[in-house]
């Protein structure tokens, strides 16, 4: 299975503030990687597929960007809704893989 | 909107099964994938299978064949997904994931379904 290697498992920030968040793949899965967003107590919504490209919806604060293997989202100027865990998925390889999570805290 | 609804929580005691419902609605049951993920406390998500829902054919990941079974009820608009010989373990938040058109994200998700498992 290929394994999702998200950093950091936590991060604090203050509203305003930019963020970004890392996973990294064992191996190549193309542009076949999704971020989501999930708040306690309820289940994932879909942010970024294909590596970069905005959910429908999504503000436009948010972006994901590629690099090898290695896959980041970023946060620009942080709103009070942001703070949540945000997480991996890559859909290239059977099964598909999961990050382990970041969740992203008010300073 | 596309919404999946989920059944209630479940408490069942190890080497029991259990099957979870997810009712589609909001778009054409037939035009895309379910799939089954499931979030243990403290753990990250963990695929465990998936239907076409046109053909009823199944995949799953080789951690569950054996134990898991998904169906589909097409004119029901819902899939189910049946855990056997239930352990400890899998105390779990189980999730129905709609699979997006091009088959590589998650474009919608149902609410979750706890299931304890506690002798």
């Amino acid at each position: 299975d290929i394994q999702m290697t998200q950093s950091p498992s936590s991060v604090s920030a203050s509203l305003g503030d930019r963020i970004t968040i890392t996973c990294r793949a064992s191996q190549d899965i193309n542009n076949d990687f999704s971020w989501y967003q999930q708040k306690p107590g309820k289940p994932p919504t879909l942010l970024i597929k294909a590596a970069s490209t905005l959910q429908s919806g999504v503000p436009s604060r948010f972006s994901g960007s590629k690099s090898g293997t290695e896959f980041t989202l970023s946060i620009s100027s942080l709103q009070p809704e942001d703070f949540a865990t945000y997480f991996c998925q890559q859909a290239d390889s059977f099964p598909r893989t999961f990050g382990g999570g970041t969740k992203l805290e008010i300073k | 909107q596309v919404q999946l609804v989920q059944s209630g929580a479940e408490v069942k005691k190890p080497g029991a099964s259990v099957k979870v419902s997810c009712k589609a609605s909001g778009h054409t049951f037939s035009g895309h994938a379910i799939h089954w993920v499931r979030q243990a406390p403290g753990q990250r998500f963990e695929f465990m299978g998936w239907i076409n829902t046109a053909s009823g054919d199944t995949k799953y990941s080789q951690k569950f064949q054996g134990r898991v079974t998904i169906t589909r009820d097409t004119s029901a608009t819902t899939a189910y997904m049946e855990l056997s010989t239930l352990q400890l373990e899998d105390t779990a938040v189980y999730y129905c994931a709609r699979d997006c058109w091009d088959g590589t994200c998650y474009d919608s998700w149902g609410q979750g379904t706890l299931v304890t498992v506690s002798s």
